[in-house]
């Protein structure tokens, strides 16, 4: 049974770009939240996806879109680069409609030039 | 708003001693709490939670956590720490609100390093 997967692994980009992350959640989950975590912080919340459709948002500009596919795979979407954007965005999915934990996968570790 | 703290950055100890990871919480209404752990450079692991009833609870590797309402505080604890057990350990607060009400984010600490000595 695989875990949540990601990709890329790494990534390195330019001010200004624009650049995709990529997530598979655990079999049998059907939410997808997004994080971000800057080096020596905690995770901090992007937004979550369920039903195809973004249900909450965290604190983040509009620069950072994302997208839940039908198969409840999801993107994440960063537009206009930033060198603050530098970070370990993370993917976490768990079974909607209940309290179970969130399950994360490995990270994309994004540097920004 | 809801928030977690982590007030030690730090923990170290002696392999075979306990230990102890601290973690304090504000929330609205009763909270569910969650402690996490991160190797380095990978995505973090699930330990425990705490959703409702016995105060103590049981996780994996070892690990448990009291849950204690009149100090808002969720310490995780271990009775004899191993040297790999060495890593970052998170506590999170999950959000009930939101327009899905089960729906909710977590609410992140710090985050505490803890150095397990051989």
């Amino acid at each position: 049974d695989a875990g949540v997967t990601q990709s890329p692994t790494h990534l390195i980009k330019t001010r200004g770009q624009q650049v995709t992350l990529r997530c598979s959640p655990k079999s049998g989950h059907d939410t997808v939240s997004w994080y971000q975590q800057a080096l020596g912080q905690g995770p901090q919340f992007i937004f979550q996806y369920y039903e195809e459709e973004e249900r909450q948002r965290g604190n983040f500009p509009d620069r950072f879109s994302g997208h839940q596919f039908p198969n409840y795979s999801s993107e994440l979407n960063v537009n206009a680069l930033l060198l603050g954007d530098s970070a370990l965005y993370l993917c976490a999915s768990n079974r909607g409609g209940s309290v179970n934990e969130q399950f994360f996968g490995p990270g994309t570790r994004l540097t920004v030039l | 708003a809801q928030s977690v703290a982590q007030p030690e950055d730090q923990v170290n100890v002696a392999e075979g001693n306990p230990l102890t990871v601290k973690c304090t919480y504000s929330v609205s209404g009763n909270p569910y709490l969650f402690w996490y752990v991160q190797y380095p450079n990978r995505g973090l692991q699930f330990l425990l939670k705490y959703i409702t009833g016995d105060n103590l609870v049981k996780g994996s590797y070892g690990f448990e956590a009291e849950f204690n309402k009149s100090q808002t505080s969720f310490h995780l604890k271990k009775p004899s720490a191993l040297v790999s057990d060495s890593a970052l350990y998170f506590c999170a607060v999950r959000d009930r609100l939101g327009r899905g009400s089960t729906l909710g984010r977590l609410y992140f600490g710090r985050g505490t390093q803890l150095t397990v000595w051989p």
